[in-house]
C-alpha cells in the first residue's frame, strides 16, 4: 500500500490564482480530513469527509473547497489564492472516526 | 481558537535524560492522542487515551489522560537522538473534529 500520497510536494502561487492540491489513499478508508499547519499553531482542521458524497466544514474553511466523488480521493480547491493561505497542507485518513489518522507527507504552499 | 494548550513550547535536554510535556484545556475531551512529526513530514501517532486516568506505555513513551479530562501527559524515557522532532497532543471536539496543541519541538545534545 501507498498510503496517503499528496501532490504536489512544493507550489507557488501568485494571489488570485486557483489550484486544487491532490489526496489519495489505497487503505479503503472512509474518513479523510484536511489541515493546515502554521507555525506555533500547530494543525488545523480545514474540511473532512465521512465517506464518498460526504463533506463538512472544519474549524478553518473559509478560502477552500473539497468534494467526495470516491473513497481514495479528496482534493482541497483554493478558489483565489491569498497570502494568509500560505502554509503547509496535510491530508489525513482513518478507517473510521476517531480510529488512527494517518498522515500523508504534505504539500509546501507560497502564494505570494 | 485553539483549544488545547500545550507546554513546554520547546525543550533542549541532554541525550539520556527524561521528557515531560503536557496537554490542558478548558473543555472535557473523551479521548487524547500524541503525535509526533519529523521534519519534513506529517505526523505519526504514538499514544491514544481512550478512558480518564489511563495510564499507556509505548516502549519508551507513557501518557495519561487526566482524571478531569481536560488534560493529558506525556513523558519520554531516556531520550535517544532519533526522539527528535515536534510532538502534539490532539483531541477529538465532537464526534468527528480533531483539534491540536501548538506542539512541543524536541531538540537532543548529543
Amino acid at each position: 500500500n501507498a498510503g496517503v500520497t499528496q501532490t504536489p510536494k512544493f507550489q507557488v502561487l501568485k494571489t488570485g490564482q486557483s489550484m486544487t492540491l491532490q489526496c489519495a489513499q489505497d487503505m479503503n478508508h472512509e474518513y479523510m480530513s484536511w489541515y493546515r499547519q502554521d507555525p506555533g499553531m500547530g494543525l488545523r482542521l480545514i474540511h473532512y469527509s465521512v465517506g464518498a458524497g460526504i463533506t463538512d466544514q472544519g474549524e478553518v474553511p473559509n478560502g477552500y473547497n473539497v468534494s467526495r466523488s470516491t473513497t481514495e480521493d479528496f482534493p482541497l480547491r483554493l478558489l483565489s489564492a491569498a497570502p494568509s493561505q500560505t502554509s503547509v497542507y496535510f491530508c489525513a485518513s482513518s478507517y473510521q472516526i476517531q480510529e488512527t489518522q494517518y498522515f500523508g507527507p504534505g504539500t509546501r504552499l507560497l502564494v505570494l | 481558537g485553539q483549544q488545547l494548550n500545550q507546554s513546554p513550547q520547546s525543550m533542549f535536554i541532554q541525550e539520556g535524560e527524561d521528557v515531560s510535556m503536557n496537554c490542558t484545556s478548558s473543555s472535557i475531551f473523551n479521548t487524547w492522542l500524541w503525535y509526533k512529526q519529523d521534519p519534513g513530514e506529517g505526523p505519526v501517532l504514538l499514544i491514544a487515551l481512550y478512558k480518564a486516568g489511563e495510564l499507556t506505555s509505548n516502549g519508551r513513551l507513557t501518557a495519561q489522560f487526566g482524571i478531569t479530562r481536560k488534560d493529558s501527559f506525556l513523558n519520554i524515557s531516556a531520550s535517544i537522538p532519533s526522539d527528535v522532532g515536534i510532538y502534539f497532543c490532539a483531541a477529538f471536539r465532537g464526534a468527528q473534529k480533531l483539534v491540536f496543541g501548538q506542539g512541543t519541538r524536541l531538540t537532543i545534545n548529543p
